[in-house]
């Protein structure tokens, strides 16, 4: 059975740091390109980061370009994301997803990770 | 402002049809596939239709997708309460190099 497992939000301040983790099982990580997608509170999807299954190939946001770095550790089923210079903008729910191809469809989805960004 | 633009809302009663449209341009709808999502109240989002018109195994077939030229449709035929949920659209933009999301529509069932 596929599982995304996130973990590592909490609260932090602004200007702080957080990594996320996202734990994969079920499937060989290194076959599976995996994204980083977020969700404000009471608003909608927005996309983060994507990166290849040999991280090849590494895609960001403009929202979050020079802040935020994505990696993968497939030998740990890993997937990360180095959140610096946090801002109150970056408050969501963050889940990690994988997907195919780097431009396939997100086929399954973890339960998400809550990042708050508050003083 | 999102990149690709659904309508906020949508309702309708059980058994009726129901679709959701979603537009973009030349760099993303346009030139790629598009993907919906389901996400019910207090969950992650789950794949609904990829490639256009493609259902993931499990998904019912009351649910369709197309695609024509710089717009996509979702169709929910047969509606059933278990249908209310938030749906997104979801396509790669060329320009951006990266996911373009609809703003996401609320469908409610009367």
């Amino acid at each position: 059975e596929v599982q995304l497992v996130e973990s590592g939000g909490g609260l932090v301040k602004p200007g702080g740091s957080l990594r996320l983790s996202c734990a994969a099982s079920g499937f060989t990580l290194s076959s599976y390109s995996m994204n980083w997608v977020r969700q404000a509170p009471g608003k909608g999807l927005e996309w983060v980061s994507s990166i290849s299954g040999t991280s090849k190939y590494i895609y960001y946001a403009d929202s979050v370009k020079g802040r935020f770095t994505i990696s993968r550790d497939n030998a740990k089923n890993s997937l990360y994301l180095q959140m610096n210079s946090l801002r109150a903008e970056d408050t969501a729910m963050y889940y990690c997803a994988r997907a195919p191809q780097l431009v396939g469809p997100s086929d399954y989805w973890g339960q998400g990770t809550l990042v708050t960004v508050s003083s | 402002q999102s990149v690709l633009t659904q309508p906020p809302s949508a309702s309708g009663t059980p058994g009726q049809r129901v679709t959701i449209s979603c537009s973009g341009s030349s760099s993303n709808i346009g030139s790629d596939n598009v993907n919906w999502y389901q996400q019910l109240p207090g969950t992650a989002p789950k794949l609904l239709i990829y490639t256009n018109d493609q259902r993931p195994s499990g998904v019912p077939d009351r649910f369709s997708g197309s695609k024509s030229g710089t717009s996509a449709s979702l169709a929910i035929s047969g509606l059933q309460s278990e249908d209310e949920a938030d749906y997104y659209c979801a396509a790669w933009d060329a320009s951006l190099n990266g996911w373009v999301f609809g703003g996401g529509t609320k469908l409610t069932v009367l």
